[in-house]
């Protein structure tokens, strides 16, 4: 079955640690996303990538850095000079940028500063 | 108010009944989407509506879209149990480029 693998599930971090969040999608889709969400919230845009090679920061970028060598492969590294890192994290991918194309989701990564 | 605002913030139901919630935004779109999230879990879509269309039915799912009044409000007829979720709707703005934006959901609760 096509779909997008999120891993790990649960991820801890100690302050000043770097870690990176896995996701990959076999949906050959050509966009993804990383969105961050917080209890209650919705979701806020971190970074998107159009197409191989290619990323861009969305709304909440500081504090994070990605990935795009492969189309099925968005990576997301979050740094030590995030602050706040605790939040549920999600990957999607689209078939392309723009309009009309619905997001398929992962299962999530939740995140934890210990 | 946000882009993709959702009304209300939390909805309690008896299964059976109607649930629905509503959709504000504020800039002009291209299309409008609601998904649903199951507790910890990602978001799952469940229904694309373009700027040019009014209504639209899928299953016991039917969303309308009022672009004069830049609202929109999903209905689920007959609801389960396992309608329980938070919904939230997302707009793909029209700015020539990409933008889309979600909003804060509601949160439905389906008692049995």
């Amino acid at each position: 079955d096509g779909g997008i693998t999120q891993s790990p599930k649960y991820l801890f971090r100690k302050e000043g640690q770097n870690v990176t969040l896995s996701c990959e999608q076999n949906l050959n889709h050509d966009a993804m996303y990383w969105y961050r969400q917080d209890p209650g919230q919705g979701l806020r845009l971190i970074y998107y990538s159009q197409i191989v090679n290619d990323f861009q920061k969305g709304d909440i970028a500081e504090g994070y850095s990605v990935s795009r060598e492969k189309k099925e492969s968005f990576p997301l590294t979050v740094t030590s000079a995030q602050k706040n890192p605790t939040a549920f994290y999600l990957c999607a991918s689209s078939a392309a940028m723009g309009a009309d194309y619905g997001y398929t989701f992962g299962s999530g990564t939740r995140l934890t500063v210990v | 108010s946000q882009q993709g605002e959702e009304d209300p913030q939390a909805l309690s139901i008896q299964e059976g009944e109607n649930a629905t919630m509503n959709c504000s935004y504020k800039t002009s779109i291209n299309n409008l989407q609601w998904y649903r999230q199951n507790s910890g879990r990602g978001l799952v879509h469940l229904i694309l509506i373009r700027s040019n269309e009014r209504e639209k039915h899928s299953g016991r799912l039917r969303v309308t879209l009022d672009t004069s009044k830049k609202s929109s409000s999903l209905l689920i007829t007959a609801s389960r149990a396992a309608d329980t979720a938070s919904y939230f709707c997302a707009t793909a703005l029209n700015t020539g480029g990409f933008k889309t934006i979600f909003g804060a959901g509601t949160r439905l609760f389906v008692k049995a």
